[in-house]
């Protein structure tokens, strides 16, 4: 059964910048779509962006209070999935982790759904003067 | 964005009790595309249900997923120890949501 580990959460201060990454084992990562979805304190997750695999054209996307300060990327050599996160806010601080997305079949046809099946652990970010 | 309203915020109820927790949208969802997750303390959410009523892998068979449009529900039929957790619902028919959560503890 596949396995993801989030690293590199921290205390920063507001405007700066961390990296977090997941490392991925006991599933072919490159066939994978990663998502990042992140849970701030006593709130409900909040999905954050997804990249696409390679074979799908490695696309990202990210949701709206991220997008222009957070970047998702993969090195797929390393099992390995990123979020660089510049700009960093307050309204930042949250639980961040790292997820797989389903894969569904019909018949012969077959989809990834941006519903999130294998998550990891799960790393703190906390955004504080 | 579309809104997800789960109810009631908190589910008070006995081992063995049947529980019935609802989602509803702001708008209509397409296809379906509605997740239910249930999330223990202090761990990473896990995925139940997909396409409002297809079970993930390994989840047994007393959690069940129904509903269409607007209105979802996730029904738990014979609640064992290890349910009383909080519970999400998800859609991903647009840029993906969560509600924000049904807690359902012991009465």
């Amino acid at each position: 059964e596949g396995q993801l580990v989030e690293s590199g959460g921290g205390l920063v201060k507001p405007g700066g910048s961390l990296r977090l990454s997941c490392a991925a084992s006991g599933f072919s990562f490159s066939d994978e779509w990663m998502s990042w979805v992140r849970q701030a304190p006593g709130k409900g997750p909040e999905w954050v962006g997804r990249i696409k695999s390679k074979v799908d054209g490695g696309t990202t996307v990210y949701a709206a209070p991220v997008k222009g300060r957070f970047t998702i990327s993969r090195d797929d050599s390393k099992n390995t999935f990123f979020l660089q996160m510049n700009s960093l806010k307050t309204e930042d601080t949250a639980v961040y982790f790292c997820t797989t997305h389903v894969h569904f079949c019909s018949g012969s046809n077959c989809y990834v759904l941006d519903a999130f099946d294998v998550w990891g652990p799960g790393t703190v970010v906390t955004v504080s003067s | 964005e579309i809104v997800l309203t789960q109810s009631p915020g908190t589910l008070s109820l006995s081992p063995g009790d049947r529980a019935t927790l609802s989602c509803r949208a702001s708008q209509s969802i397409s296809s379906n595309y509605l997740a239910w997750y249930q999330q223990s303390p202090g761990q990473a959410p896990r995925l139940l249900i997909y396409g409002a009523s297809s079970r993930a892998t390994g989840i047994p068979d007393r959690f069940s997923g129904s509903g269409s449009g607007t209105d979802f529900t996730l029904t738990i039929s014979r609640l064992e120890a290890e349910d009383f957790a909080v519970y999400y619902c998800q859609q991903y028919g647009a840029s993906p949501t969560f509600g924000q959560g049904t807690k359902l503890e012991i009465k």
